[in-house]
């Protein structure tokens, strides 16, 4: 059974960075891409980034070009989530998000969702 | 503002048939990308509802079905019940600039 347990929630100030992780089990990890999509509060969803598991190629979102990084580490099966220069804008539900295939396609898989509250 | 275009909030009596639309453009939807729909549940993660266009996963009962015209794909709720009360999603993907996942802006169901 696929499952995707992510990091618990963080507090950060403005301009710090958060990590958020995103571990993986039920199947095997380099034959899916991962996505990332954040929920601000009473807000839709918005694509954040796609990561392949397979060779850690990466697709991001224009609005985040320059303060986003997503890496993975297949000897563990997970996925990393850095957002850097953090706004106050930044505070919602980070989710990573398991894609069908190793391409783009549909999300089957959901993770639990991280909330990220940035504040002074 | 989302890329896709989704009415705020459609509503209905139990046992109704409902519609949510969802309208993009050249460089997604009608430039033949899938298009995929999800469930939100209140205070849980989104769920799959719909992927490539019409197909239900496993799971999903019958009443959930999608379409595709053009530049517009629709998602259909038939004999609306009260658990499908909940936030829906439709989701392509967009070939401009380097291209990108879109998502709707998200319609809420209310069942009367």
């Amino acid at each position: 059974q696929v499952h995707l347990v992510q990091s618990g929630p963080e507090v950060k100030r403005p301009g710090a960075s958060v990590r958020v992780t995103c571990k993986a089990s039920g199947y095997i990890f380099t034959t899916n891409g991962i996505n990332w999509v954040r929920q601000a509060p009473g807000q839709g969803l918005e694509w954040l980034g796609w990561i392949s598991g397979y060779n850690g190629n990466t697709l991001y979102a224009e609005n985040f070009q320059g303060r986003l990084t997503m890496t993975t580490d297949t000897s563990t099966n997970t996925a990393y989530m850095e957002l850097r220069n953090l706004r106050s804008e930044d505070t919602a539900m980070y989710f990573c998000a398991r894609v069908a295939g190793i391409a783009v396609g549909e999300i089957d898989y959901w993770g639990q969702g991280s909330l990220v509250t940035v504040s002074s | 503002q989302s890329v896709l275009t989704q009415p705020p909030s459609v509503s209905g009596a139990p046992g109704q048939r409902v519609t949510i639309s969802c309208t993009g453009t050249s460089s997604n939807i009608g430039a033949g990308y899938d298009v995929h729909w999800y469930q939100q549940l209140p205070g849980t993660s989104p769920k799959l509802l719909i992927y490539g266009d019409n197909n239900r996963p496993s799971g999903v009962p019958d009443r959930f079905s999608g379409s595709k015209s053009g530049t517009s794909a629709s998602l259909a709720i038939t004999g609306l019940q009260a658990e499908d009360e909940a936030d829906y999603y439709c989701q392509s993907f967009d070939s401009s600039l380097s291209g990108s996942y879109v998502f709707g802006s998200g319609t809420k169901v209310t069942v009367l």
